[in-house]
């Protein structure tokens, strides 16, 4: 099945900096590839997704990033704020109704 | 709108209870999932419901039953709970399948002793 291996683990930035969170998948087969973010207590809530046919998409301070041939996709955040501050899930789909879950980035953005 | 919902918040069983997680959205999607959230883990699906009247397995099925009791609600079903079951619990929906944006619920925190 399809493997979503995340890094890093955890990831510390001042404020104002950028942060970057790699993703990389096993199945040449997924064309999906959302990130969710979850505050400390809270569910994890969509703040961006990709299909395989873009090779980039921004969204204000976001952007997600995909290379196909290479099997990986990553999240840039600009100019970080505390708010920022999350854990942070790249997923992939494997079939039509399945997402397999990176582990997870803990973002702490130091004031 | 209240989204998804899930009951109870927390729960507290020894081994060999049982119990049933329910979860109700009103945002009329067809599909609807159960994740456990484990530290270090990420999100595993447990089942999933592509449409009223379906179910099927998704990455860790073992010690778990659901029932798609009608388009709104989806329940989960711990027949004889045992320690590894001690996790986070989110309830999803979404309008149609994974390309679609997944709506979680609050979280169910259950520990099994």
């Amino acid at each position: 099945g399809e493997n979503v291996e995340q890094h890093p683990s955890t990831l510390s930035v001042q404020e104002g900096d950028s942060a970057v969170i790699k993703c990389t998948y096993s199945d040449s087969a997924s064309n999906y590839f959302p990130w969710y973010k979850q505050e400390l207590g809270k569910r994890p809530q969509l703040i961006i997704d990709i299909r395989s046919n873009v090779g980039e998409k921004k969204d204000q301070r976001i952007a997600v990033t995909l290379n196909k041939t290479a099997k990986h996709f990553s999240l840039h955040i600009t100019e970080t704020q505390p708010e920022d501050s999350a854990v942070y899930f790249c997923a992939a789909s494997i079939n039509d109704y399945k997402l397999s879950f990176g582990a997870g980035t803990t973002v702490t953005v130091r004031a | 709108n209240a989204g998804v919902t899930q009951t109870p918040k927390f729960q507290v069983l020894k081994t060999g209870q049982s119990m049933t997680l329910q979860c109700a959205q009103d945002m009329n999607h067809n599909s609807m999932y159960w994740y456990r959230q484990d530290p270090g883990m990420g999100l595993r699906l447990i089942y999933y419901s592509a449409s009223e009247g379906t179910t099927d397995k998704g990455e860790v099925p073992n010690g778990y039953n659901v029932s798609r009791l009608n388009k709104r609600e989806f329940s989960l079903r711990l027949e004889s709970a045992a320690p590894s079951q001690t996790s986070v619990y989110f309830c999803a929906s979404s309008q149609g399948g994974s390309y679609n944006e997944q709506f979680f619920g609050p979280g169910t925190r259950l520990t099994v002793l």
